[in-house]
This record gives C-alpha cells, sequence and structure tokens, in this order.
C-alpha cells in the first residue's frame, strides 16, 4: 500500500527555524516533493529530493533518507507569508503519478 | 508565459446532474492529472492521462470520467453529481522527460458544491 504521514499542525515564531517531517512508505520511489499551498490557493512547488542528502535552496532545504523513508523541509528565518499548507508528495517507480501526504499546516507567528 | 487553467473557479449545482471541469494548459505537457482536495484527505487522484486518447483510473475515480482528444485539455465529468463529490479540484501537468524533475504544475483549483 501507500502511505505518507505529516503532522498536522505546526506553529513557530517569526524569525525562527521549523522543521517539518514526513514519512512514507510506497510501492515504489522515483522521486520525493515538497509544496506549498496557501489557503483558497494551488499547490506550488518548493523542492525535490531523489537521492539521500539536503538540497539547499535559499531559506528552504529538504533532506532524505531513502532506507528510513522519511524527509523533512527545513524553512529557516521564518517569516509571517510562510504561513501556509506544506504538501510531502512521493511518485513511485512508475508512471509520473505522485501520492501526496495529507500536508502540515505552519502558523508563523508574529 | 505558458499556464494551467481551470472553469468554472466556482460551481453550485444539484443532486443528480452532470457537471464538467474545464482545465485547460499552455504547457504543451504531456502528462495531465486530475485531484480532489477535502479536508483530512489531501489530494487524491482520480484520474490522470500521459497523452492523447490515453486515460487512466486513479485512487477516486468512481462518479468521474475524463477524456483527452488533445494535448491542452483534460476535462472532468462528473455523471451524476452527489453530495459527496463536494470538493475543490485541482488541475495539473508535467513533463516526462528524462533527466528532468517533472515536478507537476496546478491549476488555480475550482471549488464544487453539490446540494
Amino acid at each position: 500500500g501507500q502511505n505518507i504521514d505529516q503532522p498536522t499542525e505546526m506553529t513557530a515564531t517569526e524569525g525562527a527555524i521549523v522543521q517539518i517531517n514526513c514519512t512514507y512508505q510506497t510501492s515504489g520511489f522515483n522521486g520525493l516533493f515538497w509544496y506549498q499551498q496557501h489557503a483558497g490557493e494551488a499547490p506550488t512547488f518548493l523542492s525535490y529530493n531523489v537521492l539521500d542528502g539536503l538540497e539547499e535552496k535559499g531559506r528552504f532545504s529538504s533532506f532524505l533518507s531513502r532506507s528510513k523513508g522519511y524527509s523533512y523541509l527545513l524553512l529557516k528565518e521564518l517569516q509571517m507569508k510562510d504561513s501556509a499548507s506544506y504538501l510531502c508528495a512521493v511518485r513511485g517507480d512508475y508512471g509520473q503519478n505522485f501520492v501526496f501526504g495529507p500536508g502540515t499546516r505552519l502558523s508563523v507567528l508574529p | 508565459d505558458a499556464e494551467i487553467t481551470q472553469s468554472p473557479r466556482h460551481k453550485i449545482t444539484e443532486t443528480g446532474r452532470q457537471v464538467t471541469l474545464a482545465c485547460h494548459q499552455t504547457w504543451n505537457h504531456n502528462n495531465m492529472f486530475w485531484y480532489r482536495q477535502d479536508l483530512g484527505h489531501g489530494l487524491r487522484l482520480i484520474h490522470y492521462s500521459y497523452g492523447v486518447q490515453d486515460t487512466n483510473k486513479g485512487e477516486v475515480s468512481d462518479g468521474y470520467s475524463v477524456s483527452r482528444s488533445n494535448t491542452e485539455d483534460l476535462p472532468l465529468t462528473l455523471e451524476s453529481a452527489a453530495s459527496s463529490q463536494t470538493s475543490v479540484y485541482f488541475c495539473a501537468s508535467s513533463e516526462s522527460t528524462r533527466g528532468s524533475y517533472n515536478e507537476q504544475f496546478f491549476g488555480p483549483g475550482t471549488r464544487l458544491t453539490v446540494l
């Protein structure tokens, strides 16, 4: 079966660092994606990992451990505009389909 | 600029009516997807297509159908709308290029209410 888990909600303070975890059990693996979704809007692509390790992109970094079925998204120097849901998605071995996790709603407080 | 659009953005319909949601992309992507998003469930795949005349069922396809007659469009039809189909519907598209991320690009969504 396919299962992706994320915490439902997180709260952090402006300027702080927050780590959003994602664990997955899927029938295959060909990449893990993180998306950001503001309330009432479409998801937008943030990052992609296919090999183990850390990918850094400005204030956002994403880490992957394939052997543990684990990823995290790290957001540094939090800003109010980072308040959004963060979706973890895994692409399986075949085709281009994604399986999405339930998303983590992050609230950034002043 | 290339984009992906959905119409209508909001729709209210009655139980039993047929409803079609439009999705149009100008990325020239081969892959197109329809999802529904409900509280507590995240994004769930309804149908997908890897090219013209290709359609496949996703995780929650019952009560929905799609057709792909050209690269740009993948309309989603609810044959006989039910209250359980009240949801936000997102269309997405992606490339299928070796060596690329092939991330999915999402349309703005359609909020459908079935009364």
